[in-house]
């Protein structure tokens, strides 16, 4: 069975420093994709980044990167550069063809970025 | 990006009341779903569709029921509401591009409350 595991409940960065929230995952397929997604207190989910199994480099979108580390079963979170906007739940979510391709979400490390 | 509303934002009512949530999407995306998240937690499946006229339950079992009649439109109803309904309820939609990393977009989310 699929299964997403975030270890870190909340984290706390200053604010212009870099974090990484911690992702591992465990799935028996080989073709697979990992996902990232923002939860402010509004509530909305907003959708970050992707990596895919196959896929040869870490993604990066913007401050956002994915440190993807395929034989450690891990797809790490890294924001450079934090801000105050930053300050969210963060969620780590995968797919894979075992799961019916369903997204399995983690459990979430809240974010809090200071001054 | 996917444009998904959801009315009501928030919703408190008192047990044995019926309601319905309403989820709308503009993008065209055959794919809809239903998550129910409690505070702090993580998402989880409840309903899911992947066209008009097709409903499939999630990975967690719920009391609510769904209907397809519109691609734009996703309604989730429950007849007859108690308190462990209270949650968060997210509708998200995909484009069905057949692959892992076909990406949900979510609404805003409706948070409910049974008194």
């Amino acid at each position: 069975a699929q299964k997403i595991t975030q270890t870190q409940p909340g984290m706390f960065v200053q604010e212009k420093e870099a974090v990484t929230l911690d992702c591992t995952y465990d799935t028996s397929d080989q073709s697979y994709g990992l996902f990232w997604y923002k939860q402010p207190s509004s509530g909305e989910m907003i959708f970050l980044i992707y990596q895919g199994s196959y896929d040869e480099q870490n993604a990066t979108e913007g401050r956002y990167s994915l440190n993807f580390q395929k034989a450690r079963k891990s797809a790490n979170l890294v924001i450079s550069a934090s801000q105050l906007g930053d300050s969210a739940m963060y969620f780590c979510a995968m797919r894979d063809t075992g799961g019916g391709n369903k997204l399995t979400f983690g459990t979430g490390t809240q974010l809090k970025v200071e001054l | 990006e996917a444009d998904i509303y959801q009315t009501p934002r928030y919703l408190v009512i008192g047990t044995g009341k019926k309601i319905t949530l309403e989820c709308s999407q503009t993008m065209g995306h055959d794919k809809m779903y239903w998550y129910q998240q409690d505070p702090g937690m993580e998402l989880h499946l409840i309903h899911y569709s992947y066209g008009v006229n097709s409903t499939e339950k999630g990975d967690l079992s719920s009391e609510s029921t769904v209907s397809r009649i519109r691609t734009e439109h996703f309604p989730l109803t429950l007849e007859s509401a108690r308190p462990s309904h209270t949650s968060q309820y997210l509708c998200a939609s995909s484009e069905s591009s057949g692959g892992l990393q076909e990406t949900q977009y979510f609404g805003p989310g409706t948070r409910l409350l049974v008194l």
